[in-house]
């Protein structure tokens, strides 16, 4: 089945550093998401894109939809400790299926 | 943000009892899903409703029985849980199928 490998798993960081992530998949896809996830809460949207190399921007967040179709990036800038959570990609083909498939995330914590 | 609600936010349930989840969206969607989120592995959606016609059911023990009434409202009837059920249950709801707001999510808990 389709599966997104997200990485890095696992990020330290110190505030005010620059973050990237990425998601990859062998398959294609016409729709990639990125949601945040807070403890104890529902992931939350951050942003959406739906063309091929699409640059999308929301504030210091920044995210691309690859030109294969294969994988989305998003960057961080300028990390701040309300950044601290869980990232999630989620992509969908379109293709008579309109399920979201997720990635297993990366957990973002900024060190003192 | 209080587009998507979900009751109760913490459930502790024995394998022999029976609740329900409830989850209301108030974005004026089309679209309802439900969600399970275990540690460490990948959001499992559960099923789909589509104005309210269960378009997905993904092989899900019959011991979850979803119901939705309306376009604003679902319900994750449970019963005879096992340990293993213990996770995050997420609501999901979306206009596009594809840009999905979900809810805060019940942290249920079978002993």
């Amino acid at each position: 089945g389709q599966q997104l490998n997200q990485s890095p798993q696992s990020m330290f960081i110190q505030e005010g550093e620059d973050v990237s992530m990425n998601c990859t998949s062998s398959s294609i896809f016409n729709t990639w998401l990125w949601y945040k996830q807070d403890p104890g809460e529902g992931p939350v949207l951050l942003i959406a894109l739906y063309k091929a190399g699409e640059l999308t921007s929301n504030g210091r967040l920044t995210a691309q939809f690859g030109i294969t179709r294969k994988d989305s990036f998003l960057n961080i800038s300028a990390s701040i400790p309300s950044d601290v959570g869980i990232y999630f990609c989620a992509a969908q083909s379109n293709f008579g299926n309109e399920k979201l498939t997720f990635g297993t995330g990366t957990r973002l914590t900024i060190i003192p | 943000e209080t587009g998507v609600t979900q009751t109760p936010r913490h459930l502790v349930m024995g394998m022999t009892n029976k609740k329900s989840l409830k989850c209301e969206q108030h974005l004026g969607h089309n679209a309802m899903y439900w969600y399970k989120q275990s540690a460490k592995k990948p959001l499992e959606l559960m099923f789909v409703y589509n104005f309210k016609e269960q378009t997905e059911n993904n092989s899900v023990p019959s011991r979850f029985s979803p119901e939705c009434p309306n376009s604003s409202h679902l319900f994750l009837h449970l019963h005879t849980l096992q340990p293993e059920d213990s996770a995050l249950y997420l609501c999901a709801s979306s206009q596009t199928l594809s840009e999905q707001y979900f809810g805060p999510g019940t942290r249920l808990t079978v002993t």
